[in-house]
């Protein structure tokens, strides 16, 4: 099992520009989330995904964000356009049952 | 929604002692309580976790206590070894239950050999 990959790890981009992040969850499992880690909030919930059905994105912090998963093994996260407090490290995680997530590497994003 | 506090920010151990990390929640409604442990340039790995129903629970060197009427909640690391160095957090669940963790702000534990 090679766990929750994301790409890329490392994305440095201009403001204004648009970034995709990449996410494939573990085969079969049916929630996926998306996580932003910074150093002066922590890890914020931004959205998760029940079989590939958007549950709850009132994380998402503007309409910037936008994220999709158009099947079981794919999902993205979009910041157009992007802006410096966007920094910060992107994490999706996914798991099936009641309990316990697995997480990514993250991407770490930059925005300069 | 949930709010975690964590404490300390930073630990620091000689090899073979104790550690023992300490959060405290809001909603009294959360039931679900893991810990995650991240180490440099890698996501969260879940190491324990324990639900409203127990008090207590063990995995070989590391152990999690919770006490309902107090909302608050602590790992505890026994015998430490320089590989149990990293960031530390706890979480507790908010009204979605599992599908919606509220983090603390992380404990970075040092283990001195």
């Amino acid at each position: 099992d090679a766990g929750v990959i994301q790409s890329p790890r490392h994305e440095v981009t201009e403001m204004g520009q648009e970034v995709t992040l990449r996410c494939k969850p573990i085969s079969g499992h049916d929630y996926l989330f998306w996580y932003r880690q910074t150093m002066m909030r922590g890890l914020e919930l931004l959205i998760y995904f029940n079989n590939n059905v958007p549950i709850d994105d009132s994380g998402m912090p503007e309409d910037r964000f936008s994220a999709k998963m158009p099947n079981a093994s794919f999902s993205t996260l979009k910041i157009q356009p992007s802006e410096p407090r966007d920094s910060a490290v992107y994490f999706c995680a996914s798991r099936t049952g009641l309990y316990g997530y697995t997480f990514g590497s993250g991407t770490r994003l930059t925005v300069v | 929604g949930e709010n975690v506090e964590q404490h300390p920010s930073t630990l620091s151990v000689q090899e073979g002692d104790s550690a023992v990390i300490k959060c405290t929640y809001s909603d009294s409604a959360s039931n679900y309580f893991p810990w995650y442990k991240q180490e440099l340039g890698k996501g969260p790995q879940l190491i324990i976790d324990i639900r409203s129903n127990v008090g207590e629970k063990k995995d070989q060197r590391i152990a999690v206590t919770l006490n309902k009427t107090a909302k608050h909640f602590s790992l505890h690391i026994t015998e430490t070894q320089p590989e149990d160095s990293a960031v530390y957090f706890c979480a507790a669940s908010g009204k979605r239950g599992a599908n919606n963790l509220f983090f603390g702000t992380g404990t970075r534990l040092t283990v001195i050999p």
